[in-house]
């Protein structure tokens, strides 16, 4: 079946520091790929998304690019804030299921620190 | 104007109640989700909603039963409750396609 792997957290991180969270899957076909932060206290928020392989989703600083070859969709951001500290969450859909059901990582915490 | 609503925030109750968590949509999707979220914020589907008809139900225990009225609603009541049901539970909802999940802010259960 369908799944998603991200690296373990916690991620600690000086402000302004590059961030990088690494994702990979495994599905049949061409999903769907997603990132979710969840803030403390807070619901899932979707952060940025790409639908077919090459396509870079990108937000708030954040950026994916969907690799096919290395069935891969790493976050990446060129320099954190307090305020960026989160859980992420990775996640896929698949045409097959007609993108009815979303397969979510793990998760990854990420603090960072002034 | 909240897209995805859950009711109540908090709830903690004794083992052995019975107790429901309401959700509600106004985004005009179809389908309609139920996670279960535990201490290391692994996200766990329960139940799928489309169209008020169950289309995903995991293996989840008989006491947990969902209830769509309508497709913009879907509550989920949880018989005799036990100490291993305390975790916090997100509603979400989906307009197919491509777009993902728009999750409500969550209910967090506390079962003591």
């Amino acid at each position: 079946g369908d799944s998603v792997t991200q690296m373990e957290g916690p991620v600690t991180l000086s402000e302004e520091a590059f961030l990088t969270i690494n994702c990979t899957y495994t599905a049949t076909g061409y999903p769907s790929l997603f990132w979710y932060v969840q803030y403390p206290g807070e619901g899932l928020q979707l952060l940025l998304k790409a639908t077919k392989a090459d396509d870079k989703g990108s937000n708030k600083g954040f950026e994916a690019t969907y690799r096919k070859e290395t069935t891969s969709f790493h976050l990446e951001k060129g320099s954190v804030q307090v305020s960026d500290s989160a859980v992420y969450f990775c996640a896929l859909s698949d045409p097959r299921s007609g993108y009815s059901t979303l397969t979510f990582g793990k998760g990854t915490m990420l603090l960072v620190s002034p | 104007d909240t897209a995805v609503s859950q009711t109540p925030k908090y709830l903690v109750t004794q083992m052995g109640n019975d107790k429901s968590i309401k959700c509600e949509q106004n985004l005009g999707h179809d389908t309609m989700y139920w996670y279960k979220q535990d201490s290391k914020k692994f996200l766990k589907i329960m139940f799928s909603y489309n169209n008020k008809e169950l289309i995903i139900n995991e293996t989840v225990p008989n006491r947990f039963s969902p209830k769509s009225p309508d497709k913009a609603h879907l509550n989920l009541h949880i018989n005799s409750l036990e100490l291993g049901d305390s975790a916090v539970y997100f509603c979400a909802s989906s307009g197919g396609g491509t777009y993902g999940y728009t999750f409500g802010s969550g209910t967090r259960l506390t079962v003591v």
